[in-house]
């Protein structure tokens, strides 16, 4: 069966930093691609990353480009998001999700993890 | 890359043929996926590839579209298909989310 599972999450102060982990488990981690994707309280989805196989390459949304970083260890079936400079309008439940191929949807989803930014 | 849906909300009763539209500011090709999501849980994928229906997920739900304009038709909508609905582009990064249609029952 397959399964993500999120961790890391909590409070934390404006301009704090924050690692959120994605374990992976009940496929192959390192054939998919992964993603990360938020969502305010009470508003829609946000996508916010996406990394290769590999890990060649990256991509971000303009909100989180040059404050978050992501990066996966296929050894260890794991994705994750390092966040840095966090704001008050960064607050949301974040979620990881496996990209299907060939459409690149996303077939699987965690259960989220939340992230309160506040002082 | 732009995707606006509507209706934002709709009402509707059990049995009821639904429809909702996704725009895409540009050409996606076929790249255009659906997922319905219920309040406090992950969203889950309907729909792929515009048209391709996931794995176990039931007959009713079927989508159609390419290039700019998409559609997700409910055929009989069901208790638990109350919820909001979302489609989401995967043609090129960023690969944006539409704003949702929330479903309500009437």
């Amino acid at each position: 069966e397959v399964q993500l599972v999120e961790s890391g999450g909590g409070l934390v102060q404006p301009g704090g930093s924050l690692r959120l982990s994605c374990a992976a488990s009940g496929f192959s981690f390192s054939n998919y691609e992964m993603n990360w994707v938020r969502q305010a309280p009470g508003k829609g989805l946000e996508w916010i990353s996406y990394i290769t196989k590999s890990g060649g390459t990256i991509y971000y949304a303009d909100s989180v480009k040059g404050r978050f970083t992501i990066s996966r260890d296929n050894a260890k079936n794991s994705l994750y998001l390092q966040m840095n400079s966090l704001r008050a309008e960064d607050t949301a439940v974040y979620f990881c999700s496996r990209g299907e191929v060939p459409a690149a949807s996303f077939d699987y989803w965690g259960q989220g993890t939340l992230v309160t930014v506040s002082s | 890359i732009q995707m606006t849906q509507s209706p934002s909300s709709l009402s509707a009763s059990v049995g009821d043929r639904v429809t909702i539209t996704c725009r895409a500011s540009q050409s996606i090709r076929n790249y255009l996926n659906w997922y319905r999501q219920k309040p406090g849980k992950a969203p889950k994928l309907l729909i792929y590839g515009a048209s391709s229906l996931q794995s176990g997920v039931p007959s009713r739900f079927s989508g159609s579209g390419s290039g700019t304009d998409f559609t997700l038709t409910i055929s009989s909508l069901q208790p638990e298909d109350f919820a909001t609905y979302y489609c989401q582009q995967t043609y090129s990064p960023p690969r944006t989310f539409g704003q949702g249609t929330k479903v309500e029952i009437k």
